[in-house]
Formats: structure tokens, sequence, C-alpha cells
């Protein structure tokens, strides 16, 4: 299968505490991206990450990506209650190919 | 960023009716859409991929015939449920890429708000 998979399925955090979720995929890709999803809404892209990059930045996120392991892993720092949604990896060919998702609650 | 503006957002039809859903870039052209399904509480499942001016292309699995897609404009594709049955609840998202920056691998992917459909 194409799709990723993702751990874990949900996680319960306490708002400042930093949120980690990883993904796993098995085969070879050129690109990786993450989106979040708030509840019963669509999607909004997060980042990007190529093959050959190896860690990614933007603001409160962190990615990370490993083609040896066929992992990557999204960071959120110093978490917040607004930070409550489903965040999914995407495996990028011609077409999105979507994990099977982290549900994160921030509790205030 | 670019918006892609999805409609409608709620539909409940009845069963044997058929149930159109558009999906339209709006300050951007893109030659490839992308419809998804998703159950509650799961993943995206890619269902076809929409291309302009040509048939889609549709995912192992995906009736064709139940789930018609049309690609009419740069701007605009459209999933047509037909023959709906309460099975094919679900909630619907369409995502484009934008053809000015090759609208490819390697792009972010614009999404709709999503159509959640209930058949009774």
């Amino acid at each position: 299968s194409q799709q990723g998979e993702e751990d874990p399925q949900a996680l319960s955090i306490q708002e400042g505490e930093n949120a980690t979720m990883n993904c796993s995929y098995k085969t070879s890709i050129n690109n990786l991206q993450w989106y979040r999803q708030n509840s019963g809404r669509g999607l909004v892209h997060l980042i990007l990450i190529r093959s050959n990059e190896r860690e990614k930045h933007s603001g409160r996120l962190r990615v990370t990506l490993d083609t040896s392991k066929k992992s990557s892993s999204l960071l959120i720092t110093a978490s917040r209650a607004a930070d409550t949604a489903s965040y999914f990896c995407a495996l990028d060919f011609q077409k999105l190919v979507f994990g099977t998702g982290t549900r994160l609650l921030v509790s205030p | 960023g670019a918006v892609v503006s999805q409609h409608p957002s709620r539909v409940i039809c009845k069963s044997g009716t058929s149930v159109k859903i558009e999906c339209r870039s709006l300050d951007f052209q893109a030659t490839t859409m992308f419809w998804y399904r998703q159950f509650p509480k799961q993943s995206l499942m890619l269902m076809a991929t929409s291309n302009e001016g040509s048939k889609a292309t549709y995912e192992q699995g995906v009736e064709k015939d139940k789930f018609l897609i049309n690609h009419a404009s740069l701007t605009l594709s459209t999933l047509t449920v037909t023959s709906a049955h309460p099975e094919d609840s679900s909630f619907y998202i369409c995502s484009a890429r934008d053809s000015r920056t090759g609208g490819a691998v390697g792009t972010e992917a614009f999404f709709g708000q999503g159509t959640r459909l209930t058949v009774v």
C-alpha cells in the first residue's frame, strides 16, 4: 500500500506541551507533505519536505524526514488549544496519498 | 494562499436521486483536481483525478458510473453522485494544485471545505 501509517492514532496533551506525530511509509518518495484538518473541514497545508531534506521548520512546527527509515515526524512545540485537529502526512506523487492521521487534542 | 471553493457544504438527499458537488479554484487555474472521500475519524481516500478537457482517472474500486466527474474548465470540476444510496453518505473533499507552478509533485495542494452528503 502507498498509504502512510501514522502513530499515534490519537494524542491528548496539555497546553504548553510538545506533540510529536510519526509517519511511516513503504514506497520511495520525492516529497512528503503534512496537512492539518479541523473537524468537518477541509485540509490546510503545513509543510512540504523534499527527499533531499532532513529537517524543516515553520514557526512552532518542525518536520523531519529519514528516507533510509522511510519515516517522517511532525513536532508541534508549545502546543495551544487551537492546535486541536487531525494531522495527516501525505506521500507526494502526482496525487497526494494521505496517511492514517493523528487526532490531536490539546487541553487548556 | 489560493482558495478552492466547494459547494454545497451540506446536502441531504433521498435514495435514488443524484447530487452534484462543485469544486472551483477561485484565483488560480487547475488542469488537475482531485476528489477524496472521508469516513468519520478516518483518512482521506482518493476517489479520482479530474483532468480538464479529458476523462477522469478513477482509483481502483471506485465506480465510474456512480461517481461522475466533469472538469469542463480550468477552474471548475464537478462530482455527481448518481442514484445515491445511504452507503454513499460521507464527507467529500476536492483539492487542486496551481497549474502556474506546474501543478505537480512538490507543490502545495489547496482544499475545498468539503461536502457532507447524507442520503436518507
